[in-house]
């Protein structure tokens, strides 16, 4: 069975644009979360999305956002890129909402210049 | 009260030693601890995970241990390997419906197996 697919796999962006970022969960999982990873902050919870409804957010600014679609693949977008939001940016699926056992994908590496 | 502190930072063990990471969490609502291993350029794989109702959970050279009243759990990596050679995160999770998959991390191990 597939795993969690990310899309792309790496990008370079300027200062200032905005970006967005596509994660297909494990077929059959409806929840899908997105973290960010940087080595100063380690990994850092963004959202989650279960039924297209985010379910839980974490510490970050507006610029960061997130969808799910209906068949619960999902998306984020940075806007007003900053330097500091070079990372690499994880997305997991789960079964459920509260289902814990959480699979991640190989990440998207976005480096802002 | 979210945070799991993880140690040490780095780990260096010869081939056939035991690898021992330690954790601790401050949250007495998480009831769910996984483990993850995450080589250069690839994402988190979840490895073995334990939740508190059991002290002991082994699968295969891995082995997590929990202390409910101390709010510790460890991994054991016996007969280490090159191939272990990763950076270990342990995390942590509460079930409900505001917590949903929430993962929170502690801050990573850096293990080198020397062959």
């Amino acid at each position: 069975k597939a795993g969690v697919t990310q899309t792309p796999r790496y990008l370079i962006k300027t200062r200032g644009q905005q970006v967005t970022l596509s994660c297909s969960p494990i077929s059959g999982h409806r929840s899908v979360s997105w973290y960010q990873q940087t080595p100063g902050q380690g990994l850092q919870f963004l959202f989650e999305y279960f039924s297209e409804t985010q379910r839980n957010k974490g510490n970050f600014p507006g610029r960061f956002s997130g969808r799910q679609f209906s068949n619960s693949r999902s998306e984020m977008n940075v806007s007003t890129l900053e330097l500091g939001d070079s990372a690499l940016y994880l997305c997991a699926s789960s079964k459920h909402s509260s289902g814990n056992t959480i699979y991640f994908g190989e990440g998207s590496w976005l480096t802002v210049v | 009260q979210q945070q799991v502190k993880q140690s040490p930072q780095s780990l260096i063990v010869q081939k056939g030693g035991i690898s021992i990471i330690n954790c601790a969490y401050e949250n007495t609502a998480f009831d769910y601890f996984p483990w993850y291993q995450q080589f250069p350029g690839k994402g988190p794989a979840l490895l073995i995970a334990i939740r508190p109702d059991v002290s002991e959970k082994k699968e295969g050279r891995f082995t997590i241990s929990f202390n409910k009243s101390a709010k510790q759990f460890s991994l054991h990596i016996m007969d280490s390997q090159p191939g272990d050679s990763a950076t270990y995160f342990c995390a942590a999770s509460s079930k409900g419906e505001t917590s949903g998959s929430r993962l929170t991390f502690g801050e990573g191990t850096q293990l080198t197996v020397n062959p």
